[in-house]
């Protein structure tokens, strides 16, 4: 089993829906969450982070974690075109210099006008 | 806050040359490098991570006499892809974390990439 598993897609929503985007884990030893965009042809880029459980609200975005269950969410509210990205999920099991990210394989979502 | 950058954006070089890529953490100080590679729709690969100042570890698979890393200071990394062939063809990026920055030490900051192109 892998340590972090994400369904690579590719979604396709049309504009104003709300997508969800999800990852497990197998690591429970794992505490910092995050998102990342990337857009084609560019580096990732940092959406959201979050330590440990519970939810995360920044503008359209929601990140929950539920270590219980082993598993990620990211929340897309009124979905835009210019949303239209891979999206990939990482975590680590320490801070510092001692917790490299595993990241997830990405998940791509085409949000149609 | 937290920008890094890459150059060259792109590259295109002959079979045999060598190729030389800049990462730089422009306002903070990057404590630990990383450079991954990615293939057109596929997901991040690590080839190494490094330390200002130490030897890169590298990962399984990726050979060290092949791609040479250098973390000469806290604001600079450099990737040098030897002895370039075509199947080096990727795109290379970067990433960053350090002291003090948004979502703790263990964030990553990524730079653009670059991508390389070897005929």
């Amino acid at each position: 089993q892998k340590e972090v598993e994400q369904d690579p897609g590719p979604l396709s929503v049309p504009e104003g829906a709300i997508v969800s985007l999800n990852c497990t884990y197998s690591n429970s030893a794992f505490q910092y969450f995050m998102w990342y965009r990337q857009y084609s042809r560019k580096g990732p880029e940092l959406l959201m982070y979050t330590y440990s459980s519970g939810n995360k609200e920044d503008g359209r975005f929601t990140a929950q974690v539920d270590k219980s269950s082993k598993y990620i969410s990211l929340f897309i509210r009124d979905s835009q075109p210019s949303d239209s990205a891979t999206y990939l999920c990482a975590m680590s099991a320490l801070g510092g210099s001692q917790g490299n990210l595993i990241f997830g394989k990405g998940t791509k979502l085409s949000v149609k006008p | 806050g937290a920008v890094v950058s890459q150059h060259p954006s792109r590259v295109i070089c002959k079979s045999g040359t060598s190729v030389k890529i800049e990462c730089r953490s422009l306002d903070f100080q990057a404590t630990t490098m990383f450079w991954y590679r990615q293939f057109p729709k596929k997901s991040l690969m690590l080839m190494a991570t490094s330390n200002e100042g130490s030897k890169a570890t590298y990962e399984q698979g990726v050979e060290k006499d092949k791609f040479l890393i250098n973390h000469a200071s806290l604001t600079l990394s450099t990737l040098t892809v030897t002895s370039a062939h075509p199947e080096d063809s990727s795109f290379y990026i970067c990433s960053a974390r350090g002291l003090g920055l948004a979502g703790g030490q263990g964030t990553q900051y990524f730079g653009p990439g670059t991508r390389l192109l070897v005929l």
